[in-house]
C-alpha cells in the first residue's frame, strides 16, 4: 500500500479483555517497529522486527504484551488482560533495513486504545 | 541510555512569526542520528529531517531550518514565517549507530499558530 496502515483506528476494551492490534507495513519494508504513545507524551519504543524475526522486545512493558510477524509482513500486537494503564495510542512504523542509514521510519496513524 | 529533552511543551505564535523549538540530547554513542518528526491532529508521525552525528552542517528546507551543535548536544528547529498549517506537535528523536532503529523521542512541542 501507499503507507503504513493500522487497524482498528479506535478500540475500547473492558479491563481484563484481550485485544489485538494490526499493522500493515509499506510493501517491501523489512523492518517494523511498535511504539506506545501515552497522552501528552512522546512515543516509547516497544519492539522491533526484521522480517519475521523479533530482534528487540526490550520495550514491552510486561508479559501481557506480545507481538508477532509470522510471515515478515503484517504484524499484530496483542495485549492480554488489559489494564487502564494500557490506554494509549499504539503506533506502528516500517522502514527499509535499518543498516540502510539513508532511510527513515514511516509511521501509521496509530490505534487509540481506551481501557474502561 | 539515550535521552531527548524538549523543554517547551506548548508554544503559541501569531501567523508569520518565527518559532524555534529546542532539543537537547544525551547519548554515549559516538555515532548517532537525530530526527525531527511532525505529528498533525490526524496522528501519524511525518518525517522532517535526519542528521548524523558527523554532519554538523545546518540545513534549510523551505521555511524549515535546523541548527545542530554537537558541542552543546542540541539540534534546534526553526519554522520561519509560520502558517496555520504548521500547527502540530513536533518531536525530536535520537537513535544509535544503526540509523532509525529504536528511536528515543522527546515529549514534543505543541505549536499553535494563531491566524
Amino acid at each position: 500500500g501507499a503507507g503504513v496502515s493500522q487497524s482498528p483506528r479506535y478500540k475500547v476494551a473492558k479491563r481484563g479483555q484481550d485485544v489485538a492490534l494490526r499493522c500493515d507495513p509499506i510493501s517491501g519494508h523489512v523492518s517494523l517497529f511498535w511504539y506506545q504513545q501515552a497522552l501528552g507524551q512522546g512515543p516509547e519504543f516497544l519492539t522491533y522486527f526484521q522480517n519475521e524475526a523479533q530482534l528487540d522486545k526490550s520495550g514491552l512493558p510486561s508479559d501481557r504484551f506480545f507481538a508477532e510477524r509470522p510471515e515478515g509482513s503484517v504484524s499484530t500486537l496483542k495485549i492480554q488482560r488489559t489494564q487502564q494503564e494500557d490506554s494509549a495510542v499504539y503506533l506502528c512504523a516500517s522502514s527499509r533495513p535499518t543498516w540502510d542509514k539513508n532511510t527513515e521510519a514511516f509511521f501509521g496513524q496509530g490505534t487509540r486504545l481506551t481501557v474502561v | 541510555a539515550q535521552k531527548v529533552t524538549q523543554a517547551q511543551t506548548e508554544i503559541s505564535v501569531v501567523e508569520k512569526e518565527d518559532v524555534t523549538l529546542d532539543c537537547v540530547y544525551e547519548t554515549r554513542d559516538t555515532t548517532y542520528y537525530l530526527f525531527w518528526y511532525k505529528q498533525p491532529p490526524s496522528g501519524e508521525l511525518v518525517f522532517l529531517i535526519r542528521r548524523n552525528s558527523f554532519d554538523e552542517q545546518n540545513e534549510i528546507s523551505g521555511r524549515y531550518s535546523w541548527n545542530f551543535q554537537k558541542s552543546t548536544s542540541s539540534f534546534n528547529f526553526t519554522i520561519t514565517a509560520s502558517q496555520v498549517v504548521d500547527s502540530a506537535v513536533y518531536f525530536c528523536a535520537l537513535s544509535g549507530p544503526y540509523g532509525n532503529n529504536r528511536l528515543a523521542f522527546g515529549k514534543g512541542n505543541q505549536v499553535v499558530v494563531i491566524p
